[in-house]
């Protein structure tokens, strides 16, 4: 069975450019998680999906980052402009359904913003 | 609102030695509770999830944890330490329900010396 994909592994930018992170979930697997990993500090969610709606976008700064799932399948994760701060990992992680459920993480892209 | 406590950021064994990495969390209601491994440039593995069943659950590479509601804990142990174990360690507390979301600890960076 495949992982969890994501694309670029590595992404380094200036600040204010713009940037996008795609993840592939499980197959079958109908709840998509994005998590932003600060180094130092533990992965914290900023959206959640269940198929292609937003269950929880509660900590995702919407004034620059945007997040869709079209179809159900795959998500990408957007950040424009980018700040300083943006540094971080992005994980994604997919589960069959919430409740109970173990998520799986895909490797995530390691964001440098300049 | 849910919160986990790792105490000590930095934990150092020699090979063969008792690994122990504490958790402590706070939940207003009966937790899921679950420790993730993450090895240099990787995604989270799940190590082992407690959903309310068997107070010790036991996870995968010999690890396992034991739920202790009276202390709020869910501390991480092995009884032998190896090379490979070397990595950092999450414990993660979810409320379960329609979001099922994780929140984390700010990890615990295990170092194994021969």
């Amino acid at each position: 069975e495949a992982g969890v994909a994501q694309s670029p592994r590595y992404k380094i930018i200036e600040k204010r450019q713009s940037v996008a992170f795609w993840c592939n979930p499980i197959s079958g697997h109908a709840t998509l998680y994005w998590y932003q990993q600060i180094l130092g500090q533990g992965p914290k969610l900023l959206i959640q999906f269940q198929n292609n709606g937003v269950v929880d976008d509660s900590q995702l700064p919407k004034d620059r980052f945007s997040a869709e799932r079209l179809k159900g399948v795959d998500s990408t994760l957007k950040i424009q402009p980018a700040k300083l701060e943006d540094s971080a990992v992005y994980l994604c992680a997919s589960s069959l359904e919430p409740s109970g459920n173990i998520q799986y993480f895909g490797a995530g892209t390691r964001l440098s913003v300049l | 609102a849910q919160s986990v406590t790792q105490l000590g950021s930095h934990v150092s064994v020699s090979e063969g030695a008792l690994v122990l990495l504490r958790c402590n969390y706070s939940s207003s209601v009966p937790p899921y509770l679950f420790w993730y491994v993450q090895y240099p440039n990787q995604g989270l593995q799940l190590l082992l999830k407690y959903t309310s069943a068997a107070t010790l659950v036991k996870g995968i590479n010999g690890f396992e944890a034991e739920f202790k509601k009276s202390e709020t804990s869910f501390h991480l142990t092995k009884p032998s330490a190896h090379m490979s174990d070397a990595a950092e360690y999450f414990c993660a507390v979810s409320e379960g329900g329609a979001t099922n979301k994780l929140i984390f600890g700010t990890g615990t960076l295990l170092a194994v010396q021969p």
